[in-house]
């Protein structure tokens, strides 16, 4: 079944630390992988997905198919970049998103 | 830039009772879609709407909802009679896609729905 696991509930460091939020994925196709992001009070919006291979806000992520993972990673973490931030699956049928449970990124001065 | 919107923000509501969600989705979009998230929980898909119909639905989305897409702006999720486990933030997003793959979901603010 497809699914997306986000193991971390809450990741809290402090600011100019590295970060990871961990991402793994079950899917028997070839996944299409997104990361979302939730500001306070905000919408969520796409942070970056996988087929673009881009660096949004300093933040990458790189699918590793071997692992099943989809992991976001940023070398110097900002006060800005507290937020709750999502993984989602697109399954192909119907263009549906399989989103995993969110991890809050807290980043402390 | 355009965005997806919403209303109400809030709405609350009489168990048993009949609710409407609204949203209009972004002008050219084509592909639409109901999410909601029960608090503390993920993201969960409900429904997605193409061409005048449902594309899919997921196991929660049972004969208590439904969706339509009245006037070809607005987009709305009915829920018939409420129960206390439909509270919840309530999503609708919506695609334009190009080419062979799906781009870029646009989420509105949400509908937070309470169920008194």
């Amino acid at each position: 079944a497809q699914r997306v696991t986000q193991p971390e509930k809450l990741l809290s460091v402090f600011k100019g630390a590295p970060v990871e939020l961990k991402c793994n994925y079950s899917y028997s196709g070839s996944p299409e992988l997104f990361w979302y992001v939730q500001y306070s009070r905000q919408r969520l919006q796409l942070l970056l997905r996988h087929i673009s291979r881009e660096s949004i806000k300093g933040f990458t992520a790189d699918l590793n198919k071997g692992e099943t993972s989809f992991h976001l990673k940023k070398p110097f973490a900002q006060e800005e970049d507290s937020a709750m931030y999502y993984c989602a699956l697109l399954y192909n049928q119907g263009g549906k998103l399989i989103f995993g449970q969110g991890t809050e990124l807290s980043v402390k001065p | 830039e355009p965005e997806v919107t919403q209303t109400p923000s809030h709405q609350v509501t009489q168990m048993g009772q009949e609710v409407i969600l609204r949203c209009v989705p972004i002008s050219n979009h084509l592909y639409f879609y109901w999410y909601r998230q029960i608090l503390g929980q993920k993201v969960e898909f409900l429904v997605s709407f193409y061409n005048n119909e449902i594309s899919e639905k997921s196991e929660i989305f049972d004969d208590q909802f439904s969706v339509e897409r009245p006037d070809g702006s607005n987009f709305t999720l009915k829920i018939r009679s409420t129960k206390l486990e439909d509270s919840a933030m309530y999503f609708c997003a919506s695609i334009r896609p190009e080419g062979v793959s799906y781009n870029e979901q646009f989420f509105g603010p949400g509908t937070r729905l309470t169920v008194l």
